[in-house]
């Protein structure tokens, strides 16, 4: 069964960093993509980024919204994604979920996610 | 950014009844759009893929069709466990874009 286990939210302040993990099992992690999603407080939702298999280069696309703030990274050894989420606004507060990328670019399995709330 | 427009932004129907909601590209998008459930207080759920493939273990009452910039989402005979938002989402292009989702009630 596929699982993926998002963590890492909580509170904290404009400015400061915090890294997100998505922690997956009943898969070959390595052979896909992995993205991380987000949904605002009683908002739709919005794609923040992926990053490709190694298979593909390990490579990462970012939304605009969050290009050169956030990085996603992966280590296929332990079965992780990760969302480092640096210089947080208080526009970044969201339910962040991560996705299972199919091998055509739909997601087809999400996590929970994990809340980050961003407040002075 | 492809902008998807998705109509209407909430319904309410009676158990049974045929639901349909509509999800528009602004550009040709192909056949590269799925729909997602979110009940509430949970995580999206896969429903359709490729504008119109059933996701594995999905019920049948589930139906998506459409291709280029229109495409339609069903419920044929919705159920009371069928109360949620809706939505589409394109991933021809990047950054892959959501419609602003369709809340379903069951009158």
């Amino acid at each position: 069964e596929v699982q993926l286990v998002e963590s890492g939210g909580g509170f904290i302040q404009p400015g400061r960093s915090l890294r997100l993990s998505c922690t997956a099992s009943g898969f070959t992690f390595g052979d896909y993509a992995m993205s991380w999603l987000r949904q605002s407080p009683g908002k739709g939702l919005e794609w923040v980024g992926f990053i490709r298999s190694n298979s593909y280069g390990g490579t990462t696309e970012y939304a605009a919204s969050v290009k050169g703030r956030f990085t996603i990274s992966r280590d296929d050894s332990k079965n992780i994604a990760y969302l480092q989420l640096d210089s947080l606004r208080t526009e970044d507060t969201a339910m962040y979920y991560c996705t299972r990328d199919s091998f055509y670019d739909y997601a087809d399995y999400w996590g929970q996610g994990t809340l980050v709330t961003v407040s002075p | 950014d492809i902008q998807m427009t998705q109509s209407p932004s909430s319904l309410s129907a009676s158990a049974g009844d045929t639901v349909t909601i509509t999800c528009q590209a602004s550009q040709d998008i192909s056949n590269y759009l799925s729909w997602c459930q979110q009940k509430p207080g949970k995580a999206p759920k896969l429903l359709i893929y490729d504008a119109s493939s059933l996701e594995t273990g999905v019920p049948s009452r589930f139906s998506g069709s459409g291709s280029g910039t229109d495409f339609t989402f069903t419920i044929s005979g919705l159920q009371p466990e069928d109360i949620a938002t809706y939505y589409c989402q394109q991933y021809d292009e990047l950054p892959y874009t959501f419609g602003q989702g369709t809340k379903v009630e069951v009158k």
